[in-house]
């Protein structure tokens, strides 16, 4: 079954760093770019960077720049996404989704189920 | 970065009505533009790829047309399983941008 299956919900305190996963299954995971994206409570999609889980590139929104690591593990076809210094307007749902394209589009076409990150003192 | 700008922000709509939601962009885009349909606790889901592609599995009330700047979703007779929130996002460069979304709901 083709998935992307993310880690539970994260409680933090300000200051403090979460690392959030995403495992890959039923397809070829050094294939497809992964991306990270979030959403505040009540709020829109915002998206957070990527990364090429054959080669480890990375590429970040300049809003995280400098707060975000994105890694990934062939062995285990998982990505990781750790955001630190966290603030309590990180506080939001992560998802990562898995990009698809063809140079003449590109597209979300799977996605996580999102892991819930509260960043409360 | 590319700003992408939705309309409206919410609709009141029933059960067999045509929507019809917009989305601009800043710059142009070409047709690197797709649709997803969000509904509440759940993770967005793709609807439109490449402005007018439908994706596998969508039923195909849902379509979109435009290209360079401006760009409309349109779903032809609406289910009641379609009211949700659907956003646009441009694929066209980095950041990969979101609108900020339309809340379709009952009327």
């Amino acid at each position: 079954q083709v998935q992307v299956v993310q880690s539970g919900a994260e409680v933090k305190k300000p200051g403090a760093s979460v690392r959030v996963s995403c495992k890959a299954s039923g397809y070829t995971f050094t294939g497809y770019y992964l991306h990270w994206v979030r959403q505040a409570p009540g709020q829109g999609l915002e998206w957070m960077g990527w990364i090429n889980p054959s080669s480890g590139g990375t590429n970040f929104a300049q809003k995280f720049q400098g707060r975000v690591t994105m890694t990934r593990d062939t062995s285990s076809s998982t990505v990781y996404m750790e955001l630190s210094r966290l603030r309590s307007d990180d506080t939001a749902v992560y998802y990562c989704a898995r990009d698809r394209g063809d140079g003449y589009s590109w597209h979300f076409d799977l996605w996580g189920r999102g892991t819930l990150v509260t960043v409360s003192s | 970065d590319i700003q992408m700008t939705q309309s409206p922000s919410s609709l009141s709509a029933s059960v067999g009505d045509r929507v019809t939601i917009t989305c601009r962009a800043s710059q142009t885009i070409s047709n690197y533009l797709n649709w997803y349909q969000q509904k509440p606790g759940k993770a967005p889901n793709l609807l439109i790829y490449a402005a007018s592609s439908l994706q596998s599995g969508v039923p195909s009330r849902f379509s979109g047309s435009g290209s360079g700047t401006d760009f409309t979703l349109t779903i032809s007779s609406l289910q009641p399983e379609d009211f949700a929130t659907y956003y646009c996002q441009q694929s066209y460069g980095i950041p990969r941008t979101f609108g900020q979304g339309t809340k379709v709901d009952i009327k």
